[in-house]
């Protein structure tokens, strides 16, 4: 099964909104309520932003909103801060076959 | 507090086995399914399979289907994740992850801080 779809990069200025695109089929985000969205900053482990499409764990900003529209999830930050520059990856359950699998990431600039 | 602790780089030469271990404390072990996604430099995140520490069961993805192992210690809360004949592109950071699960699916709340394995002759 191949990689969810994600553009490859992104950009924006701080204190505008962009929002990241994740397209994958209607075995895995078509689906299932079950994307999550990863930031991962250079070196780093990643980190959960986003899980169950739109829900937030308990310390990430409310900047940070997610939803999904048929096969396409999209992850959205608002008030885009200059910390935020960074790799997002979405992540989707693909049926008990695949399980999970990841789009190939999105480099998000904040000029 | 939630941690995950993995072991320290590893170099291999090509054919050979590297097993990671990754530490966890601060929850209840057995109650979460610990992945394991690998990083090629440059590259995204790839799924490679998950252990259900309570009864030890696996799911590997296809792609590793009869190269990678994932075992676990109880007692000393650890999971473990052994790749055999290793390959040049196997060279990548390999992280545990917790999985919270719902239902069928997981998403990743805690990881590892990642370790480097490097295939090289």
């Amino acid at each position: 099964q191949s990689a969810l779809t994600q553009p490859a990069s992104v950009s924006g200025s701080p204190g505008q909104s962009i929002t990241i695109s994740c397209t994958g089929t209607s075995s895995d985000v078509g689906s299932y309520n079950l994307v999550s969205w990863y930031q991962q900053h250079p070196g780093k482990a990643p980190k959960l932003m986003i899980y169950e499409v739109s829900k937030r764990p308990s310390g990430v900003s409310d900047r940070f909103s997610g939803s999904k529209s048929g096969n396409t999830a999209s992850l959205t930050i608002s008030g885009l801060q200059t910390e935020d520059e960074a790799d997002y990856y979405c992540c989707s359950y693909a049926g008990s076959s695949t399980f999970v699998i990841f789009g190939g990431g999105t480099k998000l600039t904040v000029l | 507090q939630v941690q995950l602790v993995q072991s320290g780089a590893e170099v291999k030469k090509p054919g050979a086995s590297v097993k990671v271990s990754c530490k966890a404390s601060g929850y209840t072990f057995s109650g979460y399914y610990m992945h394991w996604v690998r990083q090629a430099p440059g590259q995204g995140l790839e799924w490679m399979g998950r252990i259900n520490p309570n009864s030890g069961g696996t799911n590997y993805a296809q792609e590793f289907q009869g190269r990678v192992t994932m075992t676990r210690d109880t007692s000393i809360t650890t999971a473990y994740m052994e790749l055999s004949r290793l390959r040049s592109d196997d060279t990548a950071v390999y992280y545990c992850a917790r999985g919270h699960c719902s239902g069928s699916g997981c998403h990743f709340d805690f990881w590892g801080q990642g370790a480097l394995v490097t295939v090289s002759s």
